[in-house]
């Protein structure tokens, strides 16, 4: 079974330059989520989806980040404008909302550099 | 809010020594997991404990939770090098919202 996709693997900006991910789901996993990780830090959840719908945005910076699921499947992460302290991996994952265990599959990740 | 505080932060033990990583939680979960990530890597999951009392084993680590006590431990038999890594606990604070600690830096010496 293929893993959570995700890309680019790598990005550096300059602060106040805009940024986008993109993340691909375990076919059949309704539910996904972005996480972010700060270097040293457990990863923090941004947003999460069940389906096309957000079922929590509440920790998600609404001012300079944004995130969609339009058609339920793929997921792009938007940032805009960043700053320096949006360094970080951003991670993400998702799990199958049936499954008696709701444990999350992560996907490897997208570097993040503010400069 | 679920605070989950996990104990060491950091671990450096020699190989074939023993040791347990502790997750303390604030508020009451059923649920509590462990995570492994290498440096420059993601999360790979470890264990899922579902009830009070589950223990779970995976080669030389063992896996408990204790919900009465808001308790999880991850106890690590006889290290190897290769089990350097870093650990995390996460659980559910509802749903799907999955509060993950700190990390413990685990680092295995010859």
């Amino acid at each position: 079974e293929a893993g959570v996709a995700q890309s680019p693997r790598y990005k550096i900006i300059e602060k106040r330059q805009s940024v986008a991910f993109w993340c691909n789901p375990i076919s059949g996993h309704a539910t996904l989520y972005w996480y972010q990780q700060i270097l040293g830090q457990g990863p923090k959840l941004l947003i999460q989806f069940q389906n096309n719908g957000v079922v929590d945005d509440s920790q998600l910076p609404k001012d300079r980040f944004s995130a969609e699921r339009l058609k339920g499947v793929d997921s792009t992460l938007k940032i805009q404008p960043a700053k320096l302290e949006d360094s970080a991996v951003y991670l993400c994952a998702s799990s199958l909302t049936t499954s008696v265990y709701n444990e999350q599959f992560f996907g490897p990740g997208t570097r993040l550099t503010v400069l | 809010e679920l605070k989950v505080e996990q104990n060491p932060l950091f671990l450096s033990m020699q190989e074939g020594k023993n040791y347990t990583i502790y997750c303390n939680y604030s508020t009451t979960s059923d649920r509590l997991y462990w995570y492994r990530q290498d440096p420059g890597k993601s999360l790979e999951s470890l264990f899922v404990l579902l009830s009070n009392g589950a223990v779970k084993q995976e080669g030389r680590l063992m896996a408990s939770l204790d919900t009465k006590a808001r308790l999880s431990t991850l106890h690590i038999t006889a290290a190897v090098h290769d089990l350097s890594a870093t650990y995390f606990c996460a659980g559910p604070l509802n749903n799907n919202d999955m509060r993950f600690g700190a990390g413990t830096r685990l680092t295995v010496k010859p």
